[in-house]
């Protein structure tokens, strides 16, 4: 699986927009790009996943570039709750083996 | 649906003890996955199971063991707990999608362990 290279942390308004980056210059033509997060000392939460194509959930946007050498996940209306680690995943399309790979992640505080 | 539940929420154990940390998940899925996490570390894949009687070694397997005798539960062993065992342990599961997809993983609250 590729590598993904984050920032290690960064801050944003309450209620405005927190754009989140991610590096994966390594990927390859079937690996997704998974994002989950991680609230303190809570379990991490899936939030989005994606291969070429954008996509828009209840949670977030996976915006990723035409390369797909970066993304950005973007949570629209960032509230105080959204504080967590968010880890930025490169998968390869698997079965048998699907296990993820977490790094260290980038740490977003919401302020009020 | 209670989701992807871990027995117990936290336990001390002394150098030497055993215990079993349980998984349980309501939501028919195939896949479960043990990981551990350290302090300022990213998880850590131990052992997983891709259905029913059946387990494989992740990336840091060594000192535990697990069993998947009913689909719905994951159980991991540690037969002799040591103090680098100290951690935070957390369960996840996943379905089978179609053409043996797996996307999202769903996570259990976490074991917290101390090895005294």
């Amino acid at each position: 699986d590729a590598k993904t290279t984050q920032p290690p942390s960064m801050d944003c308004a309450e209620g405005r927009a927190a754009n989140l980056p991610c590096n994966h210059s390594t990927i390859s033509g079937n690996e997704y790009v998974y994002w989950y997060r991680q609230i303190h000392s809570q379990g991490p939460q899936y939030i989005i996943h994606g291969l070429k194509n954008n996509e828009t959930n209840e949670m977030a946007s996976l915006i990723i570039t035409e390369d797909r050498k970066s993304s950005t996940l973007i949570l629209p209306h960032a509230t105080l709750r959204d504080t967590a680690v968010y880890y930025c995943i490169v998968r390869g399309f698997t079965g048998a083996n699907s296990k993820l790979t977490f790094g260290k992640g980038i740490t977003l505080s919401v302020r009020p | 649906n209670a989701g992807v539940t871990q027995t117990p929420k936290f336990r001390v154990l002394k150098t030497g003890q055993s215990m079993t940390l349980l998984c349980a998940q309501d939501m028919n899925h195939e896949y479960m996955y043990w990981y551990r996490q350290d302090p300022g570390m990213g998880l850590r894949l131990i052992h997983y199971s891709v259905g029913e009687g059946t387990t494989a070694k992740g990336e840091v397997p060594d000192g535990y063991n697990v069993s998947r005798l009913k689909k719905q539960n994951f159980l991991l062993g540690l037969e002799s707990a040591a103090p680098s065992q100290t951690s935070v342990y957390f369960c996840a599961s996943s379905y089978l999608g179609p053409q043996g997809t797996s996307h999202e993983q769903y996570f259990g609250p976490g074991t917290r362990l101390t090895v005294t």
